[in-house]
């Protein structure tokens, strides 16, 4: 079956840590993947995008690394901070003719000071 | 600019009840999304429009639930009649493919409780 699969358990982490989250996908093969963070009661607002060719992707405090070998994506924050603190989703897009985001449970990041 | 628009933010209804939600996307947005997401879970795509067109329908339940979109702008999702499963949050997306980018804008959704 095809499966999106996100840390279930919240992820606690220290100020000034990295946060690494986890994407895992079952029998999918995305031509592009993007990550998502929802903050309580509001809709999720779009942070990064990598396409199936590209291995790595940064943008200020984040990083996310493509795998599709592994079928992996890893999202970085690094020098976290408590604003961080929030839900990140990644989202599956399975061809460039398609809009139609497959969304994954969504990790809930922590972070203390 | 503003951001996507959604009514109402709260909704609770007995089972059995009509209910409707409305969104007003960004402008010049011609893609338009309904979302369901269940508590922990991640948002369902439940219809994708394409200015007045609905392209992607596939997983909506369409023996209670509609959609549409007068004029390509402004969307109404209708759930009739309401059952106690359908309580969720209902969040509304748009996007714009012409501008290059393939990010999506979400609205802050509208809870509904079912009693």
């Amino acid at each position: 079956s095809q499966k999106i699969e996100q840390n279930s358990e919240a992820l606690n982490i220290q100020e000034g840590k990295t946060a690494t989250l986890t994407c895992n996908y079952t029998n999918y093969s995305p031509a592009y993947l993007q990550w998502y963070r929802q903050d309580p009661g509001r809709g999720p607002v779009f942070l990064l995008l990598i396409r199936e060719n590209e291995k790595e992707k940064r943008k200020e405090r984040l990083k996310v690394t493509f795998d599709t070998t592994l079928k992996q994506s890893l999202f970085h924050i690094t020098a976290s901070q408590p604003a961080d603190s929030a839900t990140y989703l990644c989202a599956l897009v399975l061809s460039y003719n398609t809009d139609k985001l497959i969304f994954g449970t969504g990790t809930r990041l922590q972070v203390f000071p | 600019e503003a951001g996507v628009v959604q009514s109402p933010r709260y909704k609770i209804i007995e089972k059995k009840q009509p209910v409707a939600f409305w969104c007003n996307p960004i402008s010049g947005h011609n893609t338009l999304y309904w979302y369901r997401q269940n508590l922990g879970q991640g948002p369902e795509l439940l219809i994708r429009y394409e200015n007045e067109e609905a392209v992607d329908d596939s997983q909506l339940p369409k023996d209670r639930f509609s959609a549409e979109r007068l004029k390509g702008v402004d969307s109404t999702l209708k759930i009739q009649p309401a059952e106690l499963g359908d309580s969720a949050v209902y969040l509304c997306a748009s996007s714009s493919r012409t501008s290059g980018s393939y990010e999506q804008y979400f609205g802050p959704g509208t809870r509904l409780t079912v009693t």
